[in-house]
């Protein structure tokens, strides 16, 4: 069974860091292309960023672009985004979920609440 | 960015009703678009995706039709658990855009 787990969310100030990690089981993750999105309470989910299989290629969001980093280790089956700059446009719920025909997402975690606060 | 616009924003409707959703994008994006559930409280989960292919496990009341710049989602009879917001999504045009979604709520 596919699952997909978040983790690392919580409450941060303005201006600072979170690193998500996102702990994946039940499928051959190294083939597979990932993605974050992004759910601001009570709106629409928002693309944020990809990675494909051996992570020799991302993308971003221009809202995002320069300050999150993706990343991912095959060895232990887990994604990464790390988040600087943080401002309060950035509060939402992370989804990491699996690329289907790279960019449908077909399987996503519960997802991980950051909430940029002072 | 493509612009995914989303019609209506509220369906009211009792089980057993159709359900007709529409998605409209400002360029063309071929029948690069799926659909997505969401039920309150839980992550959006996949419906249809290339305009008109259902996901493995999706009842066959849900179907998908469309290309180009308009689509639609049809749900034949709805069902109790059908009720939830329904977002489309685009890939054909980077970068990946979703729509501001429809409420089917129960009538």
């Amino acid at each position: 069974e596919v699952h997909l787990a978040e983790s690392g969310g919580g409450l941060v100030q303005p201006g600072g860091s979170v690193r998500l990690s996102c702990a994946v089981s039940g499928f051959n993750f190294r083939i597979y292309w990932m993605h974050w999105v992004r759910q601001a309470p009570g709106k629409g989910p928002v693309w944020v960023s990809r990675i494909n299989g051996d992570g020799s290629s991302t993308s971003y969001a221009d809202s995002v672009r320069g300050r999150f980093t993706i990343s991912r280790d095959n060895a232990k089956n887990m994604m990464y985004l790390q988040m600087d700059s943080l401002s309060a446009e950035d509060t939402a719920t992370y989804y990491c979920t699996r690329g289907l025909m790279l960019d449908y997402f077909d399987y996503w975690g519960r997802g991980s609440l950051v909430a940029v606060s002072s | 960015e493509v612009v995914l616009t989303q019609s209506p924003a509220t369906l009211s409707l009792s089980p057993g009703e159709r359900a007709t959703l529409s998605c409209r994008a400002s360029q063309t994006i071929r029948t690069y678009i799926a659909w997505y559930q969401q039920r309150p409280g839980q992550a959006p989960r996949l419906l249809i995706y290339d305009a008109s292919d259902r996901v493995s496990g999706v009842p066959a009341r849900f179907s998908g039709s469309g290309s180009g710049t308009d689509f639609t989602l049809t749900i034949s009879s709805l069902e109790p658990e059908d009720f939830g917001v329904y977002y489309c999504q685009q890939r054909g045009v980077w970068p990946f855009t979703f729509g501001g979604g429809t409420k089917v709520e129960i009538k």
